[in-house]
């Protein structure tokens, strides 16, 4: 089955902090994963891709296949960055996206 | 054209009754998808568009709903006899295809929220 699980609901933090957000997921095949995020009040929107391998606003996600994850990272959090954080999974032959439940993160000053 | 526009934005309806929601997608993209978001949820995919051809349906999309893209630009998503359960935050994508099993990115509008009372 095609899955994405974030296990965590919340993760707080101070500004300044490391953050790590989780994201396993369950594909057969070769996957395409995705973090997207939504600020407060905003739209959905793509924050990164694995493919592409860059760094967005500090973010980066590296696929790891052997533990079928895809953690999101960033060395020191901003207060901006609190926001609804989901991974999410691209299911090619259907062309649709699976999404994890999501996390919010939680940047203190 | 400023991004994937929704209408309305919310909508309260009673146990029963029908409701349709409109989607405009980014002008030039071919590929129009629906989701459905419940409290603490991730979005779910209800339904795909490729041009004006319904080309995927999930088995959530029960047969109280259906969506159309008649001329393969807006669409629209309608629930008939509607439920409680059904009340959601609506989301439409759209993306611009560059090849049959490759990503493109879907922009997202920024949602219907459905509630039945």
């Amino acid at each position: 089955a095609q899955r994405v699980t974030q296990p965590e609901k919340l993760l707080s933090v101070f500004k300044g902090a490391p953050v790590e957000l989780k994201c396993n997921y369950s594909y057969s095949g070769s996957p395409e994963l995705f973090w997207y995020v939504q600020y407060s009040r905003q739209r959905l929107q793509l924050l990164l891709r694995h493919i592409s391998r860059e760094s967005i606003k500090g973010f980066t996600a590296d696929l790891n296949k052997g533990e079928t994850s895809f953690h999101l990272k960033k060395p020191f959090a901003q207060e901006e960055d609190s926001a609804m954080y989901y991974c999410a999974l691209f299911s090619g032959g259907y062309n649709k996206l699976i999404f994890g439940a999501g996390t919010r993160l939680a940047v203190h000053p | 054209d400023t991004g994937v526009s929704q209408d309305p934005r919310h909508k309260i309806t009673k146990r029963g009754q029908n409701v349709t929601f409109r989607c405009d997608p980014i002008s030039e993209h071919n590929r129009l998808y629906w989701y459905r978001q419940t409290l603490g949820q991730g979005p779910e995919f209800l339904t795909y568009f490729q041009n004006e051809a319904q080309l995927e349906k999930s088995r959530l999309l029960s047969d109280r709903f259906s969506a159309e893209r008649p001329k393969g630009s807006f669409s629209t998503l309608e629930i008939q006899r509607t439920e409680q359960g059904d009340s959601a935050m609506y989301l439409c994508a759209s993306s611009l295809e560059s090849g049959r099993d490759s990503y493109n990115e879907q922009f997202f509008g920024p949602g219907t929220r459905l509630t039945v009372l």
